[in-house]
C-alpha cells in the first residue's frame, strides 16, 4: 500500500498569511495527488488534481506542486473561509489513499 | 449537474451487515473511464477510502477492509451499492460516495461527494 504522511498536523495562522502543507508518499505516485478542503459537518471538496491543476471554481490563492513523491499546497494569502481541514489523496495506484489531515486554524 | 446521495440506517447492532445506497443523477456508469467510490470518516478523524467500482464493473477494495467489503452498481438505477459485514462499533463514521472520471474534468479524483450519512454501531 501506498502511505501518504501530511504535515504538519495543525497549523495556526493569521488572514493574509502565506500557508504551505507538505504532503509526503510512501513511493513515487508521480502526479496522481489532490487535494481537499473540508469543513466542518461538511462533505470534502476537490480543490487541486493531478498535482497542480486547480479544480474549476476554485480560488486562484490556492495552488499545488510536486511530483514524484513530494507535493506541496499552498494558500498565497489566507481568507476566512480558508480555515478549514485540508486531506492529500493519492490515485497513483490500484487503491487509494488518504493523508491524515492537516487542520488550519486561527491564530 | 453531478449530484450524488448516500442512503442507508443509521443504527445498526454490532456483527450486523451494513448495505448502503448511493443515488446518483447527471452521469452515467456505463460510461468509459466513470467511476464511484466510497470514503468513510469517524467522528474527528481522517477520510478513509473503503471501496471503488467503474463502469466495466472493476471493483477494487481497501486492503484491510477487502474481506467485508462488497461494492455493486446497478446502472439501470444510477445507484451503487456497499455492503460492510460484522460491522463493529469502530466502524460509526460518516460514509461518503464521490464521483471518479479519467475522461473529463479532475481526470481521476474524487471531483464530486454526496453529503454523507452518519452510521453508529451500538447494541
Amino acid at each position: 500500500d501506498i502511505q501518504m504522511t501530511q504535515s504538519p498536523s495543525t497549523l495556526s495562522a493569521s488572514v493574509g498569511d502565506r500557508v504551505t502543507i507538505t504532503c509526503r508518499a510512501s513511493q513515487s505516485i508521480s502526479s496522481w495527488l489532490a487535494w481537499y478542503q473540508q469543513k466542518p459537518g461538511k462533505a470534502p471538496k476537490l480543490l487541486i488534481y493531478k498535482a497542480s491543476s486547480l479544480e474549476s471554481g476554485v480560488p486562484s490563492r490556492f495552488s499545488g506542486s510536486g511530483s514524484g513523491t513530494e507535493f506541496t499546497l499552498t494558500i498565497s494569502s489566507l481568507q476566512p473561509d480558508d480555515f478549514a481541514t485540508y486531506y492529500c489523496q493519492q490515485y497513483n495506484s490500484y487503491f487509494r489513499t488518504f493523508g491524515q489531515g492537516t487542520k488550519v486554524e486561527i491564530k | 449537474q453531478i449530484t450524488l446521495k448516500e442512503s442507508g440506517p443509521t443504527l445498526v447492532k454490532p456483527t450486523q451487515t451494513l448495505t448502503l445506497t448511493c443515488t446518483f443523477s447527471g452521469f452515467s456508469l456505463s460510461t468509459s473511464g466513470v467511476g464511484v467510490g466510497w470514503i468513510r470518516q469517524p467522528p474527528g478523524k481522517a477520510l478513509e477510502w473503503l471501496a471503488l467500482i467503474y463502469w466495466d464493473d472493476d471493483k477494487r477494495y481497501s486492503p484491510s477492509l477487502k474481506s467485508r467489503l462488497t461494492i455493486t452498481k446497478d446502472t439501470s438505477k444510477n445507484q451503487v451499492v456497499l455492503t460492510m459485514t460484522n460491522m463493529d462499533p469502530v466502524d460509526t463514521a460518516t460514509y461518503y460516495c464521490a464521483h471518479e472520471s479519467w475522461i473529463v474534468g479532475a481526470g481521476g479524483a474524487f471531483d464530486i461527494w454526496g453529503q454523507g450519512t452518519m452510521v453508529t454501531v451500538s447494541s
